[in-house]
């Protein structure tokens, strides 16, 4: 177990509502990354966090966001959502100094009706 | 951006034989090669990486190797055991350079008794 948590484990909504999920690092990561992993395929990148900013994203649109907090958890934010948002959502954690070594919660299921 | 392909997609080996997954990546200033495994329902569980200053590193059973002026690393999993039985994931990243993991589409690994 890597010591990163993720909330709520499975998730239902409906097209067009909005969702948070949440992630706590693992003890002593101050970064961290969220990726989308949809069925039979690898995690994509979403964005980074690093002293509570973004620090880079990818091909995703303004209606997934997110939050550090000052305890390093984070949040995902994905609003108007739409059918193919449906995957699991994983968070990973690392120290600043080694970003690229991430370490990946247990994700939140996400099915979008 | 990065591109990295993963190949087989899925592989069915006997207990007690070795299994090789190889991916080739696009990017020359990637300098960091993770390997994830994932078990259902689980997040990916890093399992051994290496970066581009290192052309092969061993664990215990698991072996990857880098070849950068090709552009593909492998892993070498030797005598498998049934519990090895996941999704492999390959990735690459810049490193300190870039913050992002980029993954390769994942190989599933059957250990038959």
């Amino acid at each position: 177990e890597t010591g990163v948590t993720q909330s709520p484990t499975h998730l239902i909504k409906t097209r067009g509502q909005q969702v948070t999920l949440r992630c706590s690092s693992q003890s002593g990561h101050n970064t961290v990354s969220w990726y989308q992993q949809a069925l039979g395929q690898g995690p994509q990148f979403i964005f980074q966090y690093y002293r509570e900013e973004e620090n880079g994203r990818g091909n995703f649109p303004p209606r997934f966001s997110g939050l550090q907090f000052p305890n390093y958890s984070s949040e995902l934010n994905v609003n108007a959502l739409e059918l193919d948002d449906s995957a699991l959502y994983l968070c990973a954690s690392s120290l600043v100094e080694v970003q690229e070594t991430q370490y990946f919660g247990p994700g939140t299921r996400l099915l979008v009706l | 951006g990065e591109n990295v392909e993963q190949h087989p997609s899925t592989l069915s080996v006997q207990e007690g034989d070795s299994a090789v997954i190889k991916c080739t990546y696009s990017d020359s200033a990637s300098n960091y090669f993770p390997w994830y495994k994932q078990e259902l329902g689980k997040g990916p569980q890093l399992i051994i990486d290496i970066r581009s200053n290192v052309g092969e590193k061993k664990d215990q059973r698991i072996a990857v190797t880098l070849n950068k002026t090709a552009k593909h690393f492998s892993l070498h999993i030797t005598e498998t055991q049934p519990e090895d039985s996941a999704v492999y994931f390959c990735a690459a990243s810049k490193g300190a350079a870039g913050n992002k993991l980029t993954f390769g589409g994942g190989t599933r690994v059957l250990v038959k008794p």
